[in-house]
């Protein structure tokens, strides 16, 4: 079965820094790209980033692109966001997802989904 | 980037409704088109692939079609446990977008 378990959120002062991770377990990690997506509180759903199986390919969104680092370890099935430069409207909570393809492996999609790590940008 | 806009916002329904979501894409994104439902408290769970290509495990009455720029997810006969918010999603570009969400009530 496959889990994705964040954790790291929690209280911060904006323009400070916060570290999630996101333990994988129950599929080949290093198989499959990953991504964080945010929901701010009462809001829709935000991609924030996505890293391929062997970290050559990463993206941002433009809302958090200079500020945000993705990174993996693939001996350690692990995924991580590094915040920096954090603000208000990076409140919100941040799911771990894994990336699935079909098998013409031309489509994507998020097909497996942590419960979140919470994070709060308040003074 | 691509934005997704879904309609309706917000809609209420009978258990056993023939359900319509709409989503349309501001540049064409071939069949590169998922749907996902949320429950209040809950991660995403993705429903359709590729536009529509039925997760395994997920009910045969969800349904989804369409390619370019506009697409469709039905719910063929409402039941009550389909409440809940449902996004789109395009994979067309390796920056991905969501649409901004239709809640859908059970009367």
């Amino acid at each position: 079965e496959v889990q994705l378990v964040e954790s790291g959120g929690g209280l911060v002062q904006p323009g400070r820094s916060l570290r999630l991770s996101c333990a994988a377990s129950g599929f080949t990690f290093d198989d499959y790209a990953m991504h964080w997506v945010r929901q701010a509180p009462g809001k829709g759903l935000e991609w924030v980033s996505g890293i391929s199986w062997n970290s050559g390919t990463i993206n941002y969104a433009d809302s958090v692109k200079g500020r945000f680092t993705i990174s993996r370890d693939n001996a350690k099935n692990s995924l991580s966001l590094q915040m920096n430069s954090l603000r208000a409207e990076d409140t919100a909570l941040y799911y771990c997802a894994k990336e699935g393809v079909d098998s013409s492996g031309f489509y994507r999609s998020l097909d497996h989904w942590g419960q979140g790590t919470l994070v709060t940008v308040s003074s | 980037d691509i934005q997704m806009t879904q309609s309706p916002s917000s809609l209420s329904a009978s258990v056993g409704d023939r359900v319509t979501i709409t989503c349309r894409a501001s540049q064409s994104i071939s069949s590169y088109l998922n749907w996902y439902q949320q429950k209040p408290g809950k991660a995403p769970n993705l429903l359709i692939y590729a536009a529509s290509s039925l997760k395994r495990g997920v009910p045969s009455r969800f349904s989804g079609s369409g390619s370019g720029t506009d697409f469709t997810l039905t719910i063929s006969s409402l039941q009550p446990e389909d409440f809940g918010t449902y996004y789109c999603q395009q994979s067309y570009r390796t920056t991905v977008t969501f649409g901004q969400g239709t809640r859908l009530e059970i009367k």
